[in-house]
């Protein structure tokens, strides 16, 4: 069975500095999706980045970067000059890439971090 | 175009009560699904759906039905609440042609408390 385990509960950092969550995943499979997710007070969930896993370039959206290691399994977020509002949960997520018969999304614990002004 | 809806927002049951949490989409989506969301366990998976008439249990789907007898509602069933279902509900939902835009949308949630 695929699993997301993301190691750090809690992270802090300086406004305008630079943070990175990690993340890291087992599965047997070769044809993936993975997933950043930002969950602020709101609840509300947001997509913030994805990779496919067949792609070896990085992801980047942004201030936003990903370090995907597939034969690490390792999938990191890096937020660049971080800003108040980076403030949330954050979520890694894992899918399979199936053809279309189920697009199962399995989450890791989440990371909270905050900002420092 | 609203999206991923959800009612209610929040709701407080006793033990044994029945209630079902609403979901519904305007974009269309075949896949939908349901999610609880518990203090550092992330979100699970409860139920599914391909499509209307199609459902299928996830991770954690005991204490919880469901049926979709369309493509825009998938509402979600507690028959007879337990403490142990107090949570974060969240609905979400996505296309399943396959490609890289395939993502999936989830509604604001719904917090509900069972005493």
């Amino acid at each position: 069975a695929q699993t997301v385990t993301q190691s750090q509960p809690e992270m802090s950092v300086q406004e305008a500095e630079t943070v990175t969550l990690s993340c890291t995943y087992d599965t047997s499979e070769s044809d993936y999706y993975l997933f950043w997710y930002k969950q602020p007070p709101s609840r509300q969930m947001i997509l913030v980045i994805r990779q496919e896993a067949y792609k070896q370039q990085n992801a980047t959206e942004n201030r936003f970067s990903v370090n995907f290691q597939k034969a690490a399994k390792s999938f990191s977020l890096k937020i660049s000059d971080s800003q108040l509002g980076d403030a949330a949960m954050y979520f890694c997520a894992y899918r399979l890439n199936y053809g279309g018969a189920t697009n199962k999304l399995i989450f890791g614990t989440g990371t909270l971090l905050a900002v420092q002004p | 175009n609203a999206g991923v809806t959800q009612t209610p927002k929040f709701q407080v049951l006793k033990t044994g009560q029945s209630m079902t949490l609403q979901c519904a989409q305007d974009m269309n989506h075949e896949y939908m699904s349901w999610y609880r969301q518990d203090p550092g366990m992330g979100l699970r998976l409860i139920h599914y759906s391909v499509g209307a008439g199609i459902t299928d249990q996830g991770e954690v789907p005991n204490g919880y039905n469901v049926s979709r007898s369309t493509t825009e509602d998938f509402p979600l069933r507690l028959l007879s609440a337990a403490p142990s279902q107090t949570s974060v509900y969240f609905c979400a939902s996505s296309s399943l042609r396959r490609s890289y835009t395939d993502t999936q949308y989830f509604g604001p949630g719904t917090r509900l408390t069972v005493l």
